[in-house]
Parts: structure tokens; sequence; C-alpha cells
């Protein structure tokens, strides 16, 4: 399969611990972003990489949040003392350039990874 | 910041009915328009897209328009199939597609 993947699928943690999300963009591709998206809504921007630089961060990701893109291939997103407002899907995506209207315009979104804080 | 809101949240159509959903930004600089489906348990998947330059743009049974000076887009499904139920997300971004910015969902329920 050589979709976005993302891991675990599932992640139960209590209050106050740390989780890791794994994601693998589609090979080549420079762009990689990060959404969360809780029940009803629709994907909110977390952040994005290109190659393994950080280039923009919304006010949504807090201090208890990083993201790294060490080599600019696969990406982590750490939430520290995780709070029950945490619990949410996160989605990852890349795209092989620009994805708006200058671009290829989709993103390729992974299956994403949902978050249960007890 | 862009603000996308979309309408209506649920529709329930018989087979082979039309549904139609409709979304309205906010920021005049977007000018890139993307529909996403999204199945139970899976990510958002691009269904079509639609740039500033264009009013409309057809793809088999999906059709989208938009409005630029009401800043409004449009979702157009003819000849609905039970596959087509899903969650469908409009989205609003710009030149560089640096964000996207969803819309809230429209659960749609196509009945056999």
């Amino acid at each position: 399969d050589t979709g976005v993947s993302q891991d675990p699928r599932h992640k139960i943690t209590k209050r106050g611990q740390n989780v890791t999300f794994r994601c693998d963009p589609i090979s080549e591709h420079n762009r990689l972003y990060w959404y969360r998206q809780t029940l009803g809504q629709g994907p909110e921007f977390l952040t994005y990489f290109q190659n393994e630089a950080q280039l923009e961060k919304s006010r949504l990701l807090s201090d208890r949040f990083s993201a790294e893109r060490p080599k600019g291939s696969f990406s982590t997103l750490e939430i520290q003392r995780t709070e029950q407002g945490d619990s949410a899907m996160y989605l990852c995506a890349s795209t092989p350039g620009l994805a708006g209207a200058l671009g290829t315009g989709e993103l390729f979104f992974g299956e994403g990874s949902r978050l249960t804080v007890l | 910041g862009e603000n996308v809101e979309q309408h209506p949240s649920t529709l329930s159509v018989q087979e082979g009915d039309s549904a139609v959903i409709k979304c309205t930004y906010s920021d005049s600089a977007s000018n890139y328009f993307p529909w996403y489906k999204q199945e139970l348990g899976k990510g958002p998947q691009l269904i079509i897209d639609i740039r500033s330059n264009v009013g409309e743009k057809k793809d088999q049974r999906i059709a989208v328009t938009l409005n630029k000076t009401a800043k409004h887009f449009s979702l157009h499904i003819t000849e609905t199939q039970p596959e087509d139920s899903a969650v469908y997300f409009c989205a609003a971004g710009t030149n560089t597609g640096n964000q996207f910015y969803f819309g809230t969902g429209t659960s749609l329920t196509v009945i056999p």
C-alpha cells in the first residue's frame, strides 16, 4: 500500500499521560500536514512541514503539542500531559508540493489516529 | 481567518434523486475549493475541486458551482447511489495551500 500510513489507529490513555502518533506520508511527498477532527466537525489545521521544516502552526497547537519531521520523511505528533479535550481523530495528509490553487490541489489523507483520553 | 459554513448537516435522499450541499466562505483571498468524501473509519478523500477562475466543474455524476461574488459554492450529486452515502466536507484554501479551512460536514444517506 503506497498511501499515507498512520500509527497507531487507536489509542486510549489516561489523563496526564503522553502519547505519540506517527505518520508515514506517500514517498516523495515533501509536504506533510497534521489535522485534528472532533466528532461532527471538519478537520482543523494543526501544522505543516515542507521537508523537515515546520513552516506553520495553528494556535490550536498548544505548548503541550509538538510535531517533528526529522529527516523529511515520517513525522511524529506528541501530546504531553493529555487532557480529555484532546480526544479526537488526528489526521495526517501529504502532498507532492503546493496543495492550493497553484498546486496539485489534493491532500492525501491517512486513515487517522483516534485518541481517547479517559 | 477564513470561516467556512456548510449546510445541511444531514441529508437523506432516495436512490436516483439528486443531492445538493452548500457552503459559504468569508475570506475573499480564498481561491481554491475542494470537496472531500469521508467514509466511516477512513480519512477524507478528494472527489472534486474548483478554482476561482472557473464557475462550474463537472465530473460524471458530480458537479461543483462557485459564485465568487456571493462567496458560496455548492456540490451537486445526480443519480445518487447507496455507495454515495458518506460525510462530505467542503473546504476553502488559497494559492499556496498552506492551510485548508473545512466546513462542518454533511452526512448524506442514500436510501435504496
